[in-house]
């Protein structure tokens, strides 16, 4: 595709439930990132794929939240018994390995 | 541990002004940097993407520089337009292929 594409751009839930939030990439690109955004910081690495494989998932908060790449192309960052301090904007990224990295609009994921 | 720092937060000028935003890394270890601009409410779009064997780069009104040694980089804007008006965020690229970023600089121009 032309750009990085995340669905869906909002997502409501229920605390304790189980979210999936989808990222496509770049076509080409080998390097995929998962972040996440809260209002007036930075974006927070989360999760980082070269190619198929999670080359560091070192920000991910805790084992309730998973990503997975299984064909090196679009990703799914999947949170688990969702808690309202997960709110947030969850930004996906791609890029060649060195190259610019481009983001896709965001997820706004509320947890009430 | 790389960090990232971004002065000021924020800054309102009037327009035409030219203007310098700053950004300052902690590691020199760093594969490149990438200056983005994100508008409220929107994902981040990426301005100028300097390699860490480059010394600056430059896309119409727009001059990034950097100065690997001392950990710094400044994004220099010329005549300055409302259009400017948004959050812009440096991020480093660590020895570990990670984006680093800053907490931004919240920008407005006044007409």
């Amino acid at each position: 595709g032309a750009g990085v594409s995340q669905t869906p751009s909002n997502k409501v839930t229920e605390k304790g439930k189980y979210v999936e939030l989808r990222c496509d990439p770049i076509s080409g690109h080998t390097a995929l990132y998962w972040y996440r955004q809260s209002l007036g910081q930075g974006p927070e690495f989360l999760i980082y794929f070269q190619g198929t494989g999670a080359a560091d998932d070192s920000g991910l908060p805790n084992d309730r939240f998973f990503a997975v790449r299984p064909e090196g192309s679009v990703s799914t960052l999947k949170i688990q018994r969702t808690e309202r301090g997960d709110s947030a904007v969850y930004l996906c990224a791609s890029s060649l390995t060195t190259g610019a990295a481009f983001f896709g609009q965001g997820t706004r994921l509320t947890v009430v | 541990k790389q960090e990232v720092t971004q002065i000021p937060a924020a800054l309102s000028v009037p327009e035409g002004e030219n203007l310098v935003l700053n950004c300052s890394f902690t590691d020199s270890a760093i594969y490149n940097l990438q200056w983005f601009r994100q508008d409220p409410g929107k994902g981040l779009t990426s301005l100028l993407l300097i390699q860490s064997s480059q010394r600056e780069q430059t896309s119409g009104r727009l001059n990034a520089s950097l100065d690997k040694s001392s950990g710094r980089s400044t994004l220099y804007i010329a005549a300055s337009q409302p259009g400017d008006s948004a959050t812009y965020l440096c991020a480093v690229m660590d020895s570990s292929y990670k984006l680093i970023f800053g907490s931004g600089t919240r920008l407005l121009v006044r007409p």
